[in-house]
Order: C-alpha cells, then sequence, then structure tokens
C-alpha cells in the first residue's frame, strides 16, 4: 500500500512569495495533519483537518492557511514568505481524528526561503 | 514551554547492547505517548505507542516504559542494531478528542559496530 506521498520534494522560493505544497493521505485514511520542522526542533503541529473540515490549529500566523479535498488530500498555503518559514513540511495521515490513533507522515517538503 | 522534553540530544550504543531512550513530560492532561525514528531526508516512522491506562508495551525489539507518577517514559531497544540509528522523537496527546501531537526535540542514536 502507497504511504503518505507530498509533493515537491524540495522547493526554494523568495521573501514574500507565496507557496502551495501537497499531501495524499495513505488510502482510507480521512484524517491530515501538518506540521512544521526547524532543524534541531521536533514537529510543531499547523493544522489539522478531518472529513474537509479544520478540527485544529496550532501557534502560527493566518499567512498560513489550509484546505482538504473530497478525496481526502491536502494543500498547505503560506503567503508572504518569510526567511523563518524556511523548514521542513510534514503532511501525516490517520484513518481518523483524535488521541490515540497514530498518525502516519510523508516525507516531507523542505522549504528554503531566500 | 517545552511539555515534551529528551533532554539527551544524542546517544551512542554498542552493536547488541541496549539503547534506552528516555522522555520527561510536563503536561498531565497527555494521555497518549508515541515514539517516531527518522532517518535523514525521511518523514518520521511510527515505532511504538502506550495508552496512559498501561506502563508497558512491547513489540518485537522495542519496548515502551510509562511511568505516571514521575511522567517520564523510555523506550529501550535490545538488542541495537546498526541500523536503528536515527533520530528517536517522543509524542504525545493530550486527553480525549485531542488532535495535535506534541513532541519533543529529539535524541540522535548511533550504534556503533
Amino acid at each position: 500500500d502507497a504511504g503518505v506521498t507530498q509533493s515537491p520534494t524540495h522547493l526554494i522560493k523568495t521573501r514574500g512569495q507565496h507557496v502551495t505544497l501537497r499531501c495524499s493521505p495513505i488510502s482510507g485514511h480521512k484524517s491530515v495533519s501538518w506540521y512544521q520542522q526547524v532543524l534541531g526542533q521536533g514537529p510543531q503541529f499547523i493544522f489539522q483537518y478531518y472529513e474537509k473540515e479544520e478540527r485544529g490549529r496550532g501557534n502560527f500566523p493566518d499567512r498560513f492557511s489550509a484546505r482538504q479535498f473530497p478525496n481526502y488530500s491536502s494543500e498547505l498555503n503560506v503567503n508572504a514568505l518569510l526567511l523563518g518559514d524556511s523548514a521542513l513540511y510534514l503532511c501525516a495521515s490517520s484513518l481518523v481524528s483524535g488521541s490515540s490513533y497514530e498518525q502516519y507522515f510523508g516525507p516531507g517538503t523542505r522549504l528554503t526561503v531566500t | 514551554d517545552q511539555q515534551v522534553k529528551q533532554n539527551s540530544p544524542s546517544l551512542s550504543v554498542q552493536e547488541g547492547r541496549i539503547s534506552i531512550l528516555n522522555c520527561d513530560y510536563t503536561n498531565s492532561m497527555f494521555d497518549y505517548f508515541l515514539w517516531y525514528k527518522k532517518y535523514p531526508a525521511e518523514g518520521p516512522t511510527f515505532l511504538i505507542s502506550i495508552s496512559s491506562i498501561k506502563d508497558k508495551n512491547e513489540d518485537g525489539r522495542f519496548t515502551v516504559f510509562l511511568n505516571k507518577s514521575a511522567k517520564h517514559l523510555s523506550l529501550h531497544i535490545v538488542p541495537s542494531q546498526p541500523g536503528d540509528s536515527a533520530v528517536y522523537f517522543c509524542a504525545a496527546y493530550s486527553g480525549a478528542g485531542s488532535y495535535q501531537l506534541t513532541f519533543g526535540k529529539g535524541t540522535k542514536l548511533s550504534v556503533i559496530p
């Protein structure tokens, strides 16, 4: 079975630009979460979507937004990019939303903002 | 304010010996804990989990122990293999209906052949 897939693998953007990252969950999984991992830190929660609705949002500015499509794939959008947005962006899927459900991660998108 | 703390940034262990990775937490609402392994240029891979109603969970070479009173958990790998060399993250959910995983900063394990 295919795991979580993310595209693109790498991305270089300039400050002030906009970026869209994409994620396809494991087949049958209805929940998608997004995390940001900067060097030397653990992943930080950004959003979770379940059945196309936002279930939760972490401590990130409004420049970050996301959505989930009817096929449960998801997009993460970041506007007005800052140098500090350079990070590995991870997508994770789970069967449902909620505690005690393991989240399975994709390989990530490495975003570099110059 | 780190709610999940992995105080050892790195650990080196001889092949065949036991690796013990530690994790402390401060949020008493955490009720489900997970360990992930991460290789460079890959996403975290789920290893093993434990509910707060248990104190031990075992899966092959991996065992997780939970001490609720001390707010401490540990991951034991026996025997350690060179392929286990990776960064290990401890993560936690806080209560029923929680959807957000809170991660520690990770511990880099090196298994020396």
